[in-house]
């Protein structure tokens, strides 16, 4: 599984209230990437990291912004929650230089109220 | 822009039946596929990846193909089990060097004991 947590696993929280989740690896990966999952459209890119400090966006990044101030650490924060923004969010992680095959991790489930 | 496709959305087979499930994708400059499979309230499980070199994997009972010129990838799950019974999603890099992954939506699939 590639040694990834996600931290919590499940939350509830109101809108407009900022929203930290955390994503943790142990095996030294440069890229991890974070992924909403909602019903009818799958798996969609949010932010990812090349890097430490280095971050870029995916298709759906209005409303999320991510820090990654160690290799072991993403961080995905929602500035001010939506109920857009309830969904299952799940990290992952790019593994290898030739392959680039993705492990994720468990997933955290977010409703917004 | 790099589309992926699953069809059917969802399958439902008898135990012990051969099948075959489908991935489409729109532009042929891909790094690699990936197949994955997600259980009901899970994350997702690496099952097969395809470089694009390649033209197809296998593993037990799963076998992956890759046409690049045609834009698609079958996953060949042979003896179906009731255990099988789970979303499939296949995924595709690019060779753009932006190491983004773009996601099918999945096929449900249910194999019925």
């Amino acid at each position: 599984d590639a040694g990834i947590t996600q931290s919590p696993r499940h939350k509830v929280t109101e809108t407009g209230t900022p929203v930290t989740l955390r994503c943790h690896q142990t095996e030294n990966h440069r890229y991890m990437y974070w992924y909403r999952q909602d019903p009818g459209h799958g798996l969609r890119l949010i932010h990812y990291s090349y890097g430490v400090k280095d971050t870029d966006k995916g298709e759906v990044s209005d409303g999320y912004s991510v820090s990654r101030s160690k290799t072991e650490d993403f961080l995905l924060t929602l500035e001010s929650a939506t109920s857009s923004q309830t969904s299952v969010y799940f990290c992952a992680i790019k593994s290898g230089e030739v392959s680039y095959e993705q492990y994720f991790g468990p997933g955290t489930r977010l409703t917004v109220t | 822009k790099q589309e992926v496709t699953q069809i059917p959305a969802a399958l439902s087979v008898p135990e012990g039946e051969n099948l075959v499930l489908n991935c489409s994708f729109t532009d042929s400059a891909i790094y690699n596929l990936q197949w994955f499979r997600q259980d009901p309230g899970k994350g997702l499980t690496s099952l097969l990846l395809i470089q694009s070199s390649q033209r197809e994997q296998t593993s037990g009972r799963l076998n992956a193909s890759l046409d690049k010129s045609s834009g698609r990838s079958t996953l060949y799950i042979a003896a179906s089990q009731p255990g099988d019974s789970a979303t499939y999603l296949c995924a595709v890099i690019g060779t753009s060097g932006t190491y983004k992954y773009i996601f099918g939506t999945g096929t449900r699939l249910k194999v019925l004991a």
